[in-house]
């Protein structure tokens, strides 16, 4: 099956700063999301973003479908960032999203 | 409000126990999913389900069963025969059944096995 790689695996951060999260996939894929787990375990949907490019406030994020990548810039980081930030692919005809591992982010004051 | 809700958010068994999970959605979602989230891991996919009546296994099934009998909700099963029934269940649905379908997830029940 397809595999998902996400870099780095923990990001420490003072507030303010700027990030670049990444999530490589090893075949094409026809949906990529971006979530942020809150500590109750909550799944937020960032980005719905199998290819192109998207903002939102202070994130955004670039999917590159013919390399196989994409990227989650979050700028002026806040405490309230901090959390585990899940890439997760779907592809072909099937709905079922594969998830990579997450990337922890802790923003600190 | 329109969401996916989850219940109960924790619950305990004992080994040799089975237990449901509840997952309604009022979205009016074609599709609806669970996934297994394990501590440190992202979530692997347990079953889902595009249409009523019909649902397919995921990649780990083993030891879990579904129903579909109606589009708002999809329970989840664990039966005795899981070997480490211990983690964070999440379910999700999607408008879409193509595969292009932005999915939306509940907020989670933590299953402990005593």
């Amino acid at each position: 099956g397809i595999q998902v790689e996400q870099s780095p695996p923990d990001l420490i951060l003072q507030e303010g700063a700027n990030s670049t999260l990444r999530c490589n996939f090893s075949d094409s894929v026809n949906n990529l999301q971006w979530f942020h787990q809150n500590p109750w375990g909550q799944l937020i949907n960032l980005f719905y973003i199998p290819s192109g490019t998207k903002q939102n406030g202070r994130l955004s994020a670039t999917t590159v479908a013919t390399e196989r990548y994409s990227l989650l810039y979050i700028s002026s980081s806040q405490t309230t960032d901090s959390g585990v930030y899940f890439c997760a692919v779907g592809t072909g005809a099937n709905s079922k999203l594969t998830f990579g591992k997450g990337i922890t982010l802790s923003v600190r004051p | 409000d329109g969401g996916i809700t989850q219940s109960p958010k924790y619950l305990f068994r004992k080994e040799g126990q089975n237990v449901t999970l509840s997952c309604e959605q009022n979205l009016n979602h074609d599709a609806m999913y669970w996934y297994r989230q394990d501590p440190g891991q992202g979530l692997r996919l347990i079953y889902y389900s595009q249409i009523v009546n019909d649902f397919q296994k995921g990649d780990i099934a083993e030891g879990y069963s579904v129903s579909r009998e109606k589009k708002e909700s999809f329970p989840l099963t664990v039966t005795s025969a899981q070997k480490n029934p211990t983690a964070f269940y999440l379910c999700a649905s999607s408008i879409v059944t193509s595969g292009r379908g932005e999915q939306f997830f509940g907020p989670g029940t933590r299953l402990t096995v005593l």
